[in-house]
């Protein structure tokens, strides 16, 4: 089964504060993606990577920025936490290339933002 | 530009019955995937059923199954027997046949909260 993890399942920060979002997966996927969930918006894309050191902006990559140093590893960052960044962030990983490209999502993180 | 739109933010269904969700899109492609996924209270979204638009044949997994109507733009999901576990948020998702550029990401719709009644 395909596992993709994330690092902490709730986390409180400070705004001002720079903040990691760790999100691993054990399938050897070429795609890793960052979205961010709030009720009655749905899911919106941040950024994802194809590639490892490739990264693509998505929808709302405003106030975010991403790194993928090794394939099973995509962090999200965000530089300087604010009030409305507080949310749902949801990592997701798929095969990449050609064909249904299942998209294999991690628990999520819920980031309350003071 | 490609859109997702779930009508339906909630619904309701006694247990045991049948529940149909919807779902419309709009795109220019003849060949494309359509997602559902479903997302339990606190738990991680999972992958319910998907269909390649070239398939005429609806796609049936256990009591989920997709009434697709191409030339509608419609990818509705049944749940049927529904069951206390079938109680999530169902989105319903559309990708392209080819990832190629930064505009073959999945697009997702909003979502139907879906409440099983014991």
């Amino acid at each position: 089964d395909v596992k993709v993890t994330q690092s902490s399942r709730y986390l409180v920060k400070r705004t001002g504060e720079k903040v990691f979002l760790e999100c691993v997966q054990d399938m050897d996927h070429e795609n890793m993606f960052w979205y961010r969930q709030d009720p009655g918006l749905g899911l919106r894309l941040i950024y994802f990577s194809y590639d490892v050191k490739m990264k693509e902006k998505g929808d709302i990559p405003e106030g975010y920025s991403v790194s993928r140093e090794k394939k099973e590893r995509f962090s999200l960052i965000l530089e300087s936490a604010s009030t409305n960044q507080t949310s749902m962030y949801l990592c997701a990983s798929s095969s990449g290339g050609e064909g249904t490209d299942t998209q294999y999502f991690g628990p999520g993180t819920r980031l309350t933002v003071l | 530009a490609q859109t997702v739109t779930q009508s339906q933010p909630e619904m309701s269904v006694q247990e045991a019955e049948t529940v149909t969700l919807s779902c419309t899109y709009d795109t220019s492609e003849s060949d494309y995937y359509l997602f559902w996924y479903k997302q339990p209270p606190s738990r991680q979204m999972i992958l319910v059923i998907r269909q390649e638009a070239y398939k005429q044949q609806n796609a049936t997994e256990n009591r989920f199954s997709v009434n697709f109507q191409k030339a509608a733009k419609s990818f509705s999901l049944k749940i049927s027997d529904s069951q206390l576990g079938d109680a999530a948020m169902y989105f319903c998702a559309y990708r392209r046949e080819r990832w190629q550029s930064a505009d073959d990401k999945i697009i997702f719709g909003k979502g139907t909260r879906l409440h099983i009644l014991p």
